[in-house]
């Protein structure tokens, strides 16, 4: 079965410095990842995804992930933050064949001190 | 042109009672999901449909009842409402082994 592990619930950083949300995951077959952010009060947005190719993925408001198949991770990247980046960080994961099934990350809420 | 639309966005209702929301998606897509967010934030599936069929169904009391008239809508019912089926429903649509697109969510207060 799949799995998707953030180890953090919280990160804090300072604005303009880098942050990297990380995301580990389990799977016996190939896979889609994904990173979503959700604002407050709003429905998911997707940032990046993974689905095969080059394992650098650049994504929508600056972000980046790589996909590293030996280490099963997905990590979250952007060089500088905003305040505007403050929300909540979702990493999934789906299987390749068969019917799409996404399973979620607990989530990371990433806050941007000023 | 809102692609994912789920309606109402706010349903507050009494403990009992039964409520339904409704999703509609216009990007063609073939699959259509409900999937439940708890307070903690947890998001975790509860059905998914394909080409109107239930290919997933994440044991989810039978309270909760999904139809899917057509492929471009899929609503979800629930009976006899409890406390804790307080949570934010959202709605999501793909094409196969591509991305979902969720819609705005529906928040979700028993009383």
């Amino acid at each position: 079965a799949q799995s998707v592990t953030q180890l953090d619930s919280q990160v804090p950083v300072f604005e303009e410095a880098p942050v990297e949300l990380r995301c580990n995951y389990s799977s016996s077959v190939s896979v889609y990842l994904f990173w979503y952010v959700q604002y407050p009060n709003q429905g998911l947005q997707l940032l990046l995804k993974y689905l095969s190719g080059s394992t650098l993925v650049k994504g929508i408001n600056g972000f980046e992930a790589e996909f590293n198949k030996s280490q099963t991770s997905f990590h979250l990247r952007k060089p500088s933050v905003h305040i505007s980046d403050t929300a909540e960080y979702f990493c999934a994961v789906s299987f390749s064949g068969g019917y799409q099934k996404v399973t979620f990350g607990t989530g990371t809420k990433l806050q941007v001190i000023p | 042109d809102t692609a994912v639309s789920q309606t109402p966005k706010y349903l507050v209702t009494q403990m009992g009672n039964d409520k339904s929301i409704k999703c509609e998606q216009n990007l063609g897509h073939d699959t259509m999901y409900w999937y439940k967010q708890d307070s903690k934030k947890f998001l975790k599936i509860m059905f998914s449909y394909n080409n109107k069929e239930l290919i997933i169904n994440e044991t989810v009391p039978n309270r909760f009842s999904p139809k899917s008239p057509d492929k471009a809508h899929l609503n979800l019912h629930i009976n006899s409402l409890e406390l804790g089926d307080s949570a934010v429903y959202f709605c999501a649509s793909s094409r196969r082994e591509t991305e979902a697109f969720f819609g705005q969510g529906t928040r979700l207060t028993v009383v």
